[in-house]
């Protein structure tokens, strides 16, 4: 079957402009993860949704940054106002279950320029 | 505080010899603790779950070991192709699923 998508794959913007990254989970995967991966940070941890609410937002690192789910599907993580250190790898994974294991897309390269 | 260090952080290996990588874990209650591999430009490729101490997997030349405060990659006899970069993760019993990343080992295999 069809694995996690992800678009675009690659993002240039300016700063201070808003980005939209979309997310397809593997279907009839009710847990869905955002991560980030940048040099010298790893992977970082930013949201998680069971289906379409997101009981833990603790790893988004600011007020510029959110993401909703609908449907028990697709999801999408919204940056506003962008800054250089935005700059980084965006990953989604899904998961059939929280605690089972994650399958994750093949990411989403943003660059602030 | 959760953490998770891997070591070392890159490793050469000459095709067919054998070694290990290393994830040493801190958490507030094991749920589960995974392998990943990482392809340059990919998403990290799910490889193993281990739960308790002395559980052990195999996949193909690949074993993953887990300890109470450690896990082990065995790669035995690799090939170039195993080149890649392996990420280890843990999950705690008391968050809601989120996976703790190490910072990674970069596996080169030369032929």
């Amino acid at each position: 079957g069809a694995g996690v998508s992800q678009s675009p794959s690659n993002k240039v913007t300016e700063k201070g402009k808003d980005v939209e990254l979309r997310c397809d989970p593997i279907s009839g995967h009710t847990a869905l993860y955002w991560y980030r991966q940048s040099l010298g940070q790893g992977l970082e941890f930013l949201i998680y949704f069971q289906g379409n609410s997101a009981p833990d937002k603790s790893g988004l690192p600011s007020d510029r940054f959110s993401a909703e789910r609908t449907g028990g599907s697709v999801s999408t993580l919204t940056i506003q106002r962008t800054q250089q250190e935005d700059s980084a790898v965006y990953l989604c994974a899904s998961s059939f279950e929280p605690y089972y294991e994650q399958y994750f897309g093949p990411g989403t390269r943003l660059t602030v320029t | 505080e959760d953490q998770v260090t891997q070591s070392p952080e890159a490793l050469r290996l000459q095709e067919g010899e054998s070694s290990s990588l290393n994830c040493s874990y801190t958490v507030s209650g094991l749920r589960g603790l995974f392998w990943y591999r990482q392809d340059p430009g990919k998403g990290p490729e799910f490889l193993f779950t281990l739960y308790s101490a002395g559980e052990e997997k195999e996949k193909e030349r690949l074993k993953a070991t887990l300890t109470k405060k450690e896990s082990f990659l065995h790669i035995t006899a690799p090939k170039p192709e195993d080149s890649a970069t392996y990420l280890c993760a843990v999950q705690a019993m008391s968050n809601t699923g989120k996976l703790i990343f190490g910072q990674g080992t970069t596996l080169q295999v030369k032929p």
